[in-house]
């Protein structure tokens, strides 16, 4: 069994559609997580960072995490068609200087 | 302010050849992490290094594959006598090493290295 599972995807929406992106894991020494997003041909960049267990919201995006069942979830409001990229999930056990363990990553389309 | 620069952004060599990636981090970063992602494949953790120092190679394939952080300059990926299996886009990131929310990581835009 992989570390990290993420859906394989890929996904297609229409735009304001609401998106719901998971990963599960099993190691539950996992404490903090985060959603990156990569453009094509790019490096990934942080969408959201959270810790332990909860929710947090910026602005269209929220993220939750369930450690009790190891899932977590990126939640996407109102979705654009500049919303379209492959979201991969990553976590860590500490919160500093440790390596991430990443999800396969998802790749989104969202269809004007 | 000018994030992490990798290069070169893309990178052809034959089977034997050498390949040499360099990364340097964020303007006040200390810590660079190199990662691998292969077709199809989420990103896999290859080593982590501060200046002078590697503090976890357990990612690096044991063979032909080397990284370093010296005090002056850039990180340096290098990987020997290159096969086919080491196309990949290979990515590096950085940190500001101390507290909570130090691995929150910044990444560059990658090295694509094609082996023909």
């Amino acid at each position: 069994q992989k570390e990290v599972e993420q859906d394989p995807g890929p996904l297609s929406v229409p735009e304001g559609a609401i998106v719901s992106l998971n990963c599960t894991y099993s190691n539950s020494a996992f404490q903090y997580f985060m959603w990156y997003r990569q453009y094509s041909r790019k490096g990934p960049e942080l969408l959201m960072y959270t810790y332990s267990s909860g929710n947090k919201e910026d602005g269209r995006f929220t993220a939750q995490v369930d450690k009790s069942s190891k899932y977590i979830s990126l939640f996407i409001r109102d979705s654009q068609p500049s919303d379209s990229a492959t979201y991969l999930c990553a976590m860590s056990i500490t919160g500093a200087n440790s390596k991430l363990t990443f999800g396969k990553g998802i790749t989104l389309s969202v269809r004007p | 302010n000018a994030g992490v620069m990798q290069n070169p952004r893309h990178l052809v060599r034959r089977r034997g050849q050498e390949a040499r990636l360099r990364c340097s981090p964020m303007k006040g970063h200390s810590h660079v992490y190199w990662y691998r992602q292969l077709p199809e494949e989420g990103l896999k953790f290859m080593v982590y290094l501060q200046k002078e120092n590697i503090i976890d190679e357990s990612g690096m394939p044991k063979e032909r594959f080397s990284a370093e952080f010296p005090k002056e300059g850039p990180s340096i990926l290098r990987i020997q006598q290159v096969v086919r299996g080491d196309s990949a886009a290979y990515f590096c990131a950085s940190s500001p090493g101390g507290g909570r929310g130090a691995n929150v990581l910044t990444f560059g835009a990658g090295s694509r290295l094609t082996v023909l």
